[in-house]
């Protein structure tokens, strides 16, 4: 079975320009979380999306926001970046089941750096 | 709020000896509680968890975890250390608002020394 797949893998943007992320889950799994991670603030979560809806929602600005396809397939999208959106941005995965509540299958990360 | 804390930076420790990992938590209600593992330019990996049942909780690679709910902690545990289990280790804990909204420690490194 195919792992989380992310893309683009790392990419370089200027402030003020806007950045598309790109999330394929695992085969089955409905459940697609974003989180940021950050030398400085560590792991922090963005969002949750389930069945096209978003679930759940972190402390973050306006700036950042997501979406779920039908594939279950999920982007997420900053604008207007700033500096300190540099991070590595990991999608995870899951069946969202009871049993398996928050057991999450991760990607390997989209390394974003703003300039 | 729920959160986790992993006390130390750094753990190191010499090939074929035990690793411990510490992590204490911070719930309303009933902890469920997880470890991740990340290696170098990866994403985590889940480890084990524990949701209810018995306090020692196996997972992954060898590894265990002893939930103790008087001292509210979940540590992490290896009999015998690999060089290979160098890599950042994070304790988390299920958010309320969420069932995959997850909070993280801030992780913590572990080297294994050959």
């Amino acid at each position: 079975k195919a792992g989380v797949t992310q893309t683009p893998r790392y990419l370089i943007k200027t402030r003020g320009q806007q950045v598309t992320l790109s999330c394929s889950p695992i085969s089955g799994h409905r459940s697609v979380s974003w989180y940021q991670q950050t030398p400085g603030q560590g792991l922090q979560f963005l969002f949750e999306y389930f069945s096209e809806t978003q679930r759940n929602k972190g402390n973050f600005p306006g700036r950042f926001s997501g979406r779920q396809f039908s594939n279950s397939r999920s982007e997420m999208n900053v604008s207007t970046l700033e500096l300190g959106d540099s991070a590595l941005y990991l999608c995870a995965s899951s069946d969202r089941t009871g049993a398996n509540t928050g057991e999450l299958f991760f990607g390997e990360g989209s390394r974003l750096t703003v300039l | 709020a729920q959160s986790v804390a992993q006390p130390e930076d750094q753990v190191n420790v010499a090939e074929g000896n035990p690793l411990t990992v510490k992590c204490t938590y911070s719930v309303s209600g009933n902890p469920y509680l997880f470890w991740y593992v990340q290696y170098p330019n990866r994403g985590l990996q889940f480890l084990l968890k524990y949701i209810t049942g018995d306090n020692l909780v196996k997972g992954s690679y060898g590894f265990e975890a002893e939930f103790n709910k008087s001292q509210t902690s979940f540590h992490l545990k290896k009999p015998s250390a690999l060089v290979s289990d160098s890599a950042l280790y994070f304790c988390a804990v299920r958010d309320i608002r969420g069932n995959n909204r997850l909070a993280f420690g801030k992780g913590n490194q572990v080297v294994v020394i050959p």
